[in-house]
């Protein structure tokens, strides 16, 4: 069964800090996807990352890939309060199955 | 246009009622999915249909029927739900080819009564 598991489940930091959060998933997998989520709110894609060793950025958000570790980062640069939110990964299942496992999910609450 | 559309946004119903809900797309996605989301948690796979066939079933309670009349609509029939069925209902599309994300839908917030 895969699984995938993301630290921290609770982030609270400054504005102007850096901090990463982790996603680690327990099968043989190339496809992982970053998602953010408000409250209340449905899910919105962030990152689609398809081989070891990608890397995708957009303003303060990075995210890396390593298939062989079963890892993926994703990277806070200089946080602002507007990147409250909560932070999923996803994992494809099998190959052929096209089924998106979610990560336990990290609430992240940037304070001002 | 990369949305997906559920209806409607919030449903309040009975355990002897029955109610559909709702999901459209016009992305061309032939995969398409029911996920249920817990507070506070992730969200949770039900079904699975590629190309209008149902591929994934998670062992979900025959109380959740879902149907998927076309390429482009999804529904998911509810039936005699208990009370810890009240989560938000999202659905979601992708291409039925790997390495493609998911599209989410605003979701059904259901609360049964």
């Amino acid at each position: 069964e895969l699984k995938v598991e993301q630290n921290p489940l609770f982030l609270s930091m400054q504005e102007g800090k850096n901090y990463t959060i982790y996603c680690n998933y327990s099968t043989t997998s190339d496809r992982l996807y970053w998602y953010r989520q408000d409250p209340g709110k449905s899910l919105e894609s962030l990152f689609v990352l398809l081989s070891n060793g990608a890397v995708k950025q957009e303003g303060r958000l990075m995210a890396s890939l390593d298939t062989k570790a079963r890892l993926s980062t994703l990277h806070i640069t200089a946080a602002v309060h507007d990147l409250s939110a909560t932070y999923f990964c996803a994992v494809d299942g099998l190959s052929g199955t096209y089924k998106y496992i979610f990560g336990t999910g990290t609430r992240l609450k940037v304070l001002a | 246009d990369t949305e997906v559309t559920q209806t409607p946004k919030h449903l309040v119903m009975g355990m002897t009622n029955k109610k559909s809900l709702k999901c459209e797309q016009h992305m061309g996605h032939r995969a398409m999915y029911w996920y249920k989301q817990k507070a506070k948690k992730p969200p949770e796979l039900m079904f699975v249909y590629s190309y209008e066939k149902l591929s994934i079933n998670e062992s979900v309670p025959s109380r959740f029927s879902p149907e998927c009349p076309n390429s482009s609509l999804l529904n998911l029939h509810l039936h005699a739900l208990q009370p810890e069925d009240s989560a938000l209902y999202l659905c979601a599309s992708s291409l039925d080819r790997e390495g493609t994300e998911a599209f989410f839908g605003q979701g059904t917030r259901l609360t049964v009564v």
